[in-house]
């Protein structure tokens, strides 16, 4: 079956512009996670979905960012007023419940210039 | 603060040779780990989870409390075994990733 999607899988954007990046998870999966990857370092937890609520955003660096998912569906992670510290690869994961098992999407490579 | 560190960047071996990627966690609690592989242009994926106690593609991987470690070990490298692989650990609904490993084998 289809696995997690991303899109864009590059996007090359000015500093100071809003983006928004979104994550179509593996259909049935209640769960959605959200992580950045900076060059060189470990997977970083933005935030996480059960169903449409987010019961963790603890990650989220500023309020810049922010995210959303429709239902048990879609969500869509925005950064606004994008900075270079922003550059990254923002991975996407779903699971059926909790992290046991977690399926990732191919990312987005956001560069900020 | 629940941690997970991962020393090496870098482990390389010739094939057929030993391998332990090394996986250190701080956490107070009864730990949950995991350890993800991420193969050239393909995502990330489970390896294998402490609970199931399985060996995956050969390789193993102990949670030793005494010293909070959960090192990963394959008798035999291959060289499909060249990838980055990431020590995980669970902490309440999310999953703490180490900055990776990654290994290369050699023929």
């Amino acid at each position: 079956g289809a696995g997690v999607s991303q899109s864009p899988s590059n996007k090359v954007t000015e500093k100071g512009k809003d983006v928004e990046l979104r994550c179509d998870p593996i259909s049935g999966h209640t769960a959605l996670y959200w992580y950045r990857q900076r060059l060189g370092q470990g997977l970083e937890f933005l935030i996480y979905f059960q169903g449409n609520s987010a019961p963790d955003k603890s990650g989220l660096p500023s309020d810049r960012f922010s995210a959303e998912r429709t239902g048990e569906s879609v969500s869509t992670l925005t950064i606004q007023r994008t900075q270079q510290e922003d550059s990254a690869v923002y991975l996407c994961a779903s699971s059926t419940q909790g992290p046991y098992e977690q399926y990732f999407g191919p990312g987005t490579r956001l560069t900020v210039t | 603060a629940q941690r997970v560190t991962q020393p090496e960047k870098l482990l390389s071996v010739f094939k057929g040779a030993p391998v332990e990627l090394k996986c250190n966690y701080s956490y107070s609690g009864s730990p949950e780990l995991f350890w993800y592989v991420q193969y050239s242009r393909q995502r990330l994926q489970l390896l294998l989870r402490h609970i199931s106690r399985e060996s995956i593609k050969g390789f193993t991987a102990d949670l030793n409390k005494g010293e909070t470690s959960f090192h990963l070990k394959k008798p035999f490298a291959q060289e499909e075994d060249s990838a980055m692989y990431y020590c995980a650990l669970k902490r309440t609904d999310k999953l703490i990733f180490g900055t990776g490993t990654r290994l290369q084998v050699f023929p």
